[in-house]
């Protein structure tokens, strides 16, 4: 069946990266993007960005320029998102979604989330 | 970024009821956007994309509405499992953004 699969919990300390996996399986990878979205304590869900898997492509929600990486890992189906100079504030729930029903971007296939907990 | 807002914050009604959750873009996004439900402890569930196509497997009693900058989506005979918190998501820009979300409660 179609499902992404994330790497499990994560605990940093402040200043520190974190990088989670999310394995794709069940569908065409390079035929979606995949895009990663968080949710604080508290907070709604935020966009991080999105990869395309078929060029390597990437955009950036502003917010994160300069800060996050998403990449293709050279285990087939999988994607990278690293998030560099940690702070408390990035503690949250990290998903993995697929885009589909383009143009419309509506992610219809998550990952079960990754917990990243940042504290010194 | 385009901004969203959701009305109302929080709900609670009764199995068998009628809802009705507002979205408004701060700029037109045409017909671009999606709802979702989100229980705690799992994902996010797709439900409704391009405003008013209903997605696959998600129960009729779910319907989106609207274009331009108000959308709405309604739940038309409220079951114990609707609770949750239902977001909008407008995919006009690249960067996708969020509505701070509605909170459904079963009475």
């Amino acid at each position: 069946q179609v499902q992404l699969v994330q790497s499990g919990a994560e605990v940093k300390k402040p200043g520190a990266s974190v990088k989670v996996s999310c394995k794709a399986s069940g569908y065409t990878f390079n035929g979606h993007y995949m895009h990663w979205v968080r949710q604080a304590p508290g907070q709604v869900l935020e966009w991080l960005g999105r990869f395309n898997p078929s060029s390597g492509g990437t955009d950036y929600a502003e917010k994160f320029q300069g800060r996050v990486t998403m990449t293709r890992g050279t285990s087939i189906s999988t994607v990278y998102m690293e998030l560099s100079r940690l702070t408390s504030d990035d503690t949250a729930i990290y998903y993995c979604a697929r885009g589909s029903w383009e143009p419309f971007d509506a992610l219809d296939i998550w990952g079960q989330g990754t917990v990243v907990t940042v504290s010194s | 970024d385009i901004q969203m807002t959701q009305s109302p914050s929080s709900l609670s009604a009764s199995v068998g009821d009628s809802v009705t959750i507002t979205c408004r873009a701060s700029q037109t996004i045409t017909k671009y956007l999606n709802w979702y439900q989100h229980k705690p402890g799992k994902a996010p569930n797709l439900l409704i994309y391009a405003a008013s196509s209903l997605q696959s497997g998600v129960p009729s009693r779910f319907r989106g509405s609207g274009s331009g900058t108000d959308f709405t989506l309604t739940i038309s005979g409220l079951q114990p499992e609707d609770f949750g918190t239902y977001y909008c998501q407008q995919s006009f820009t690249t960067s996708l953004t969020f509505g701070p979300g509605t909170k459904v409660d079963i009475k």
